[in-house]
């Protein structure tokens, strides 16, 4: 079945280090979009691609970045982890048909 | 700003009931509505999209209805199950955006 994958699932870095997160489908989606979920703002859109070599920031895109080499895979770059950075990542994918999200299991990330 | 609120915040109800989780958004101007789960610790889980030129959608014990005029959108869920306990989550899609814009979520338990 085609699903859409993270990794790691859990993960705890300290301040100032690089963090990548990997986001993988096998939908053949051309449109995924990188999320992080806080208590009481919700999930807020921090990148999002439409299609290999796309890329586009969204509301809170300020010390991420992500970078599409082929249609399966958006990975998400925290240059120099912050503590601010603690959240639980959500990576999705969306059909071009009907715009239904998809989203994955998500990646707990500590900053210490 | 779109904004998104859900109404409660949490839900607690004995099994067998049929609830109503509620949705509103400020701008009208959508693309979508999508209804989202979300189990403990893990990702979202899609339950039903309404695109702006419907009314509702049904799927199995549950049932969303649009109105977009009034931003509003309701959750129908019949004949509560345990196994429904979870976060029911909003989201709508502005026009000429492909973000979503997501409330906080209502918190439901249903007890045996």
């Amino acid at each position: 079945d085609a699903e859409i994958t993270q990794s790691p699932r859990h993960k705890i870095t300290e301040t100032g280090r690089q963090v990548t997160l990997a986001c993988h489908q096998t939908w053949n989606h051309n449109n995924m979009f990188w999320y992080r979920q806080d208590l009481g703002h919700g999930l807020r859109l921090i990148h999002y691609s439409y299609g290999v070599q796309d890329t586009n920031k969204g509301e809170v895109s300020d010390g991420y970045s992500v970078s599409r080499s082929n249609t399966e895979d958006l990975p998400l770059t925290l240059e120099s982890a912050a503590s601010s950075q603690t959240s639980v990542y959500f990576c999705a994918s969306r059909t071009s048909g009907t715009y239904e999200q998809y989203f994955g299991p998500g990646t707990r990330l500590t900053v210490t | 700003k779109q904004e998104v609120t859900q109404i409660p915040a949490a839900l607690s109800v004995p099994e067998g009931e049929n609830l109503v989780l509620n949705c509103s958004f400020t701008d009208s101007a959508i693309y979508n509505l999508q209804w989202f789960r979300q189990d403990p610790g893990k990702g979202l889980t899609s339950l039903l999209l309404i695109q702006s030129s419907q009314r509702e959608q049904t799927s199995g014990r549950l049932n969303a209805s649009l109105d977009k005029s009034s931003g509003r959108s309701t959750l129908y869920i019949a004949a509560s199950q345990p196994g429904d306990s979870a976060t029911y989550l909003c989201a709508v899609r502005p026009f000429n955006t492909d973000k979503l814009i997501f409330g906080t979520g209502t918190r439901l338990q249903v007890f045996p």
